[in-house]
């Protein structure tokens, strides 16, 4: 079945450590987005990239870096990991940057301890 | 600022009983409208959307909504529930602001009891 795939789906992880989340779509959609979810406060987007090899800053981009080297992947990664980042990770594309609906990964829950 | 409310975190309703899930936005230039669906532990996907044309949208499921440009609301209902129909839903608006951006609103948790 075509989508998106997310890995890992859940994960633990000591504060000051470095994690990455992948992201893998095989829809061939221009862009992508990372977004985290919080209880009370909807989705909040970290990091998007229209199109391969670009990239840009969302709503909550601190502490977070993503890469955009083709179409299908688009990982995030914590460089250092604190305990506010502890979420639900989704990502998420679109066919174009424009007015398209978003498709979304059936998420990454984090734990920062 | 643009922004998106939806005014109910929680509705409970019977089956099949009508409900309506409210959701107001601010924003000063055009906007596209949707609403997503997210059952438990799963990605979110899209129940509805407007982009242009009639004001009544339906989408899957038996759920429609109604855009009203002069309340900026965007509201979705459903005749009569299900007990399946137990999931969050979400408003969102998409809009230009120098680039396209995606605006959620917080979530609206909807019970459906037997």
């Amino acid at each position: 079945i075509a989508g998106i795939t997310q890995a890992p789906t859940s994960q633990i992880l000591a504060a000051g450590r470095r994690m990455t989340l992948r992201c893998t779509q095989d829809m061939r959609h221009n862009a992508m987005y990372w977004y985290r979810q919080d209880l009370g406060l909807g989705l909040r987007l970290i990091h998007y990239s229209n199109t391969a090899g670009t990239t840009g800053k969302g709503e909550v981009p601190d502490g977070y870096s993503v890469s955009r080297a083709n179409t299908d992947d688009f990982p995030l990664t914590l460089a250092s990991a604190v305990p506010s980042q502890t979420s639900v990770y989704f990502c998420a594309s679109s066919r174009t940057s424009d007015i398209g609906e978003l498709f979304f990964g059936e998420g990454s829950r984090l734990t920062v301890l | 600022a643009q922004s998106v409310t939806q005014l109910d975190s929680q509705v409970p309703v019977f089956e099949e009983a009508p409900v309506e899930l409210r959701c107001n936005y601010s924003s000063s230039v055009s906007v596209y409208l949707f609403w997503y669906v997210q059952y438990p532990n799963q990605g979110l996907q899209l129940l509805l959307k407007y982009l242009s044309g009639s004001t009544l949208v339906k989408g899957i499921n038996g759920f429609e909504a109604e855009f009203n440009k002069s309340q900026t609301s965007f509201h979705l209902r459903k005749p009569s529930v299900h007990i399946s129909d137990t999931a969050e839903y979400f408003c969102a608006v998409r809009l230009y602001t120098g680039g396209f951006k995606t605006i959620f609103g917080a979530g609206t948790r909807l019970f459906v009891k037997a």
